[in-house]
C-alpha cells in the first residue's frame, strides 16, 4: 500500500486566494482526519470523518475552512479566502477502526504558505 | 490548558540515553502512544502501551507508565543521530480521536 497520499506537497498562494488540499486515505480505512501543525499551536485536529460522514468539525477555525469527503478514497480541505495566518503544515491521516484505539497513519503533509 | 503536556526541547549527546516525559489528564485512557515525526514527514507510530502495564520494552525503546501520577515517559537507549525528530505523546479518551501533546524536539549532538 502506498500509504496516505496528499497533494500538493507545497503550496504558495497570495492572500485572498482559494486553496484546496487533497488527501487519499489508505484503502479500507474507515476514519479520516485533517490536522494543522504550527510551531505556536502544535498539532491541531480540524475535522474527522467516519465512513465519509463528518463527525466532529469543532476544530475548524473559521467558516473560511471547509472539508468534504465525497467517497471513501478522497477528501479535500478548502480555505477560501486564504490569509497569512493559515500558513502551516496540513496533515491528513487515516485509521482502520475504532476512533482512538487504532494507529493513525499520517500522510507527508502539505506545507501551505500564504503571502 | 493542554490535555497532554510535554517539554518542547531535549538535547543529548550521541550514545547517551534520552528520556522524554509526558503528563496526561484522563485517568480512564486505555492506550497511550508515542509518535515520531522526522523532518519533512508526517507522524509515525513508534510504540504504545496499555494502561494496565507499567513498562514496555522494544529494542532501544522503553516506555514507563505511572498511572497514579498520569505520567508517561519514553527512554531511548544509545541515542543515535537518526533519532533526531519530534516525539509526540498521545492519549485516547474513549470513543474520540487521539489527543496529542505539542511534541518534544529531540536534538542529538554527535
Amino acid at each position: 500500500d502506498a500509504g496516505v497520499i496528499q497533494s500538493p506537497r507545497h503550496e504558495v498562494t497570495e492572500m485572498g486566494q482559494e486553496v484546496t488540499l487533497r488527501c487519499k486515505p489508505i484503502s479500507g480505512h474507515d476514519y479520516l482526519f485533517w490536522y494543522r501543525q504550527t510551531m505556536m499551536r502544535g498539532l491541531e485536529l480540524l475535522i474527522y470523518f467516519n465512513n465519509n460522514v463528518p463527525i466532529d468539525d469543532s476544530g475548524m477555525p473559521e467558516d473560511r475552512f471547509s472539508a468534504k469527503m465525497p467517497n471513501a478514497s478522497f477528501s479535500t480541505l478548502k480555505i477560501q479566502p486564504s490569509e497569512p495566518r493559515d500558513s502551516a503544515v496540513y496533515f491528513c491521516a487515516s485509521s482502520p477502526g475504532q476512533v482512538s484505539s487504532y494507529e493513525q497513519y499520517f500522510g507527508p503533509g502539505t506545507r501551505l504558505t500564504v503571502t | 490548558g493542554e490535555d497532554v503536556e510535554q517539554s518542547l526541547f531535549l538535547s543529548v549527546r550521541e550514545g547517551d540515553s534520552s528520556v522524554i516525559n509526558c503528563t496526561y489528564t484522563d485517568s480512564s485512557s486505555t492506550y497511550l502512544y508515542w509518535y515520531k515525526q522526522e523532518p519533512g514527514a508526517g507522524l509515525q507510530l513508534l510504540t504504545y502501551i496499555f494502561s494496565n502495564m507499567d513498562m514496555k520494552q522494544d529494542q532501544r525503546l522503553t516506555v514507563l507508565l505511572n498511572k497514579k501520577d498520569k505520567h508517561l515517559s519514553l527512554r531511548i537507549a544509545d541515542t543515535q543521530t537518526g533519532d533526531s525528530a519530534i516525539y509526540f505523546c498521545a492519549e485516547n479518551k474513549g470513543n474520540t480521536p487521539l489527543v496529542f501533546g505539542k511534541g518534544t524536539r529531540l536534538s542529538v549532538i554527535a
